[in-house]
Formats: C-alpha cells, sequence, structure tokens
C-alpha cells in the first residue's frame, strides 16, 4: 500500500509562532485524517477532512486538501509548548475496508 | 469513559515463548485493528476485523495471529516471538459509518529478547 509522506520530518519554532507541515499521497482517497501522537503514547484523530472539502477548522487548527496535487496541509496557529508532538497524516485508499496507511510523520517541538 | 485498553503495556520476553496482548474497546465498535510502530517506518497495520469472526490481514501479519470471538475483545497472540518483533503495539477502533476516524490504544512496548 502506498504511505503517507509529511513533510518535513522534523520543525522546530518558538511557542506563539504558527507551524505548518505537509503531506502527500500517491493513491485516490476516501479522506485523509491527521493524528497527534505525544512521546510513546497512543495517536489521538485531530481532524477529518473528506475528498470533497478542500479546508477544514478546528480550534487552532487549520486544514487543506488538494485532491488534484495529492497534498494537504496542517496549519497550527499560535503554538504552545503542548502542542509538542510527532503528527501523522493516514488516509484511506478509495476501496479500502478502512485501512489506515501511514507516514513517518512530522515532528513537531515547540520551545517555550 | 469510553476508551481503548491494552495490557500489558510493557513487556520483556523471550525468543520462543508465547505471548497475548490483550485489546479491549468499551465504544461497542464494529472494526478493530492493530498496528506496530517502528522508528522512522511510522504505523504498519498487523490484522484488523470488520466484525465478530471476521479478520483480515494488514501489511505485516507474519507472526502474529488474533481472533475476534467477542465485538468488544480483539487479543494479539506472538505464538514464537523473535527479536524483529521488538516494537511499541497499538490496538484501535473504529465505529460503524463513513468517518473512519479510530480510537487509539496507549500502546504495548514489548521487547523480544
Amino acid at each position: 500500500s502506498q504511505q503517507g509522506e509529511e513533510d518535513p520530518q522534523a520543525l522546530s519554532i518558538q511557542e506563539g509562532e504558527n507551524a505548518t507541515m505537509n503531506c502527500s499521497y500517491k493513491t485516490s482517497i476516501n479522506n485523509l485524517q491527521w493524528y497527534r501522537q505525544n512521546s510513546g503514547r497512543g495517536l489521538v484523530h485531530l481532524i477529518l477532512i473528506r475528498s470533497n472539502e478542500r479546508e477544514k477548522h478546528s480550534g487552532r487548527l487549520r486544514v487543506t486538501l488538494d485532491t488534484s496535487k495529492k497534498s494537504s496541509s496542517l496549519l497550527i496557529t499560535a503554538s504552545r509548548a503542548a502542542d509538542t508532538a510527532s503528527y501523522f497524516c493516514p488516509f484511506i485508499s478509495s476501496g479500502s475496508a478502512r485501512q489506515l496507511t501511514f507516514g513517518s510523520g512530522t515532528q513537531l517541538t515547540v520551545l517555550p | 469513559e469510553a476508551q481503548v485498553t491494552q495490557n500489558p503495556r510493557y513487556l520483556i520476553t523471550v525468543t520462543g515463548k508465547k505471548l497475548t496482548v490483550t485489546c479491549s474497546q468499551n465504544m461497542n465498535h464494529e472494526y478493530m485493528s492493530w498496528y506496530r510502530q517502528d522508528p522512522g517506518l511510522g504505523l504498519r497495520q498487523i490484522y484488523y476485523s470488520m466484525n465478530v469472526e471476521v479478520t483480515d490481514k494488514g501489511d505485516v501479519p507474519e507472526g502474529y495471529k488474533v481472533s475476534r470471538k467477542e465485538k468488544r475483545n480483539f487479543p494479539l497472540i506472538l505464538e514464537s516471538p523473535s527479536p524483529n518483533q521488538t516494537s511499541l503495539y497499538f490496538c484501535a477502533s473504529s465505529p460503524p459509518g463513513p468517518t473512519d476516524t479510530q480510537y487509539f490504544g496507549p500502546g504495548t512496548r514489548l521487547t523480544v529478547l
């Protein structure tokens, strides 16, 4: 199966700055999701965007999806130290039985 | 509280000694899945289950078995563990319907010596 690829692999910013991370994929998708993982812990679902949506907001999170470029971006505004985590953009491939395909993630560090 | 639980959270064992990692969810979810996470490789799906008595292989099923006799439980069985199965394991569940959001357990860190 084709993995989503997060970019950059690592990102370090100051508290209060915005953080942008990107995701690219290779197959057709039904939807794309973003998850956060604090070090060594379980993944927490952040937001889901469907293939017919272009932008979605949830609190300080803004996700965009460009199906023509097979890419998505996650923007975290006014970042906090608590946002330090790894971020993943798995996707459900079209025709898949809810099989999420993961990349290696973006490690975000927010410095106080 | 709605949650996915896994036991044990940490386990050190030796090659060839059969072990079971349990997973249980209290949300009445139909779909359950097991992943392993290794540095630099992200999460890879081992097995998944669409419903009771329905299981299927994911991307890396070799060396693992699962069963789904009840809706809430989805144990992962390693019949003869090997050092290359040292990893962080996650169980996840998902409700029926179109959202496909998956709820993850806290993880089980397994070391096979």
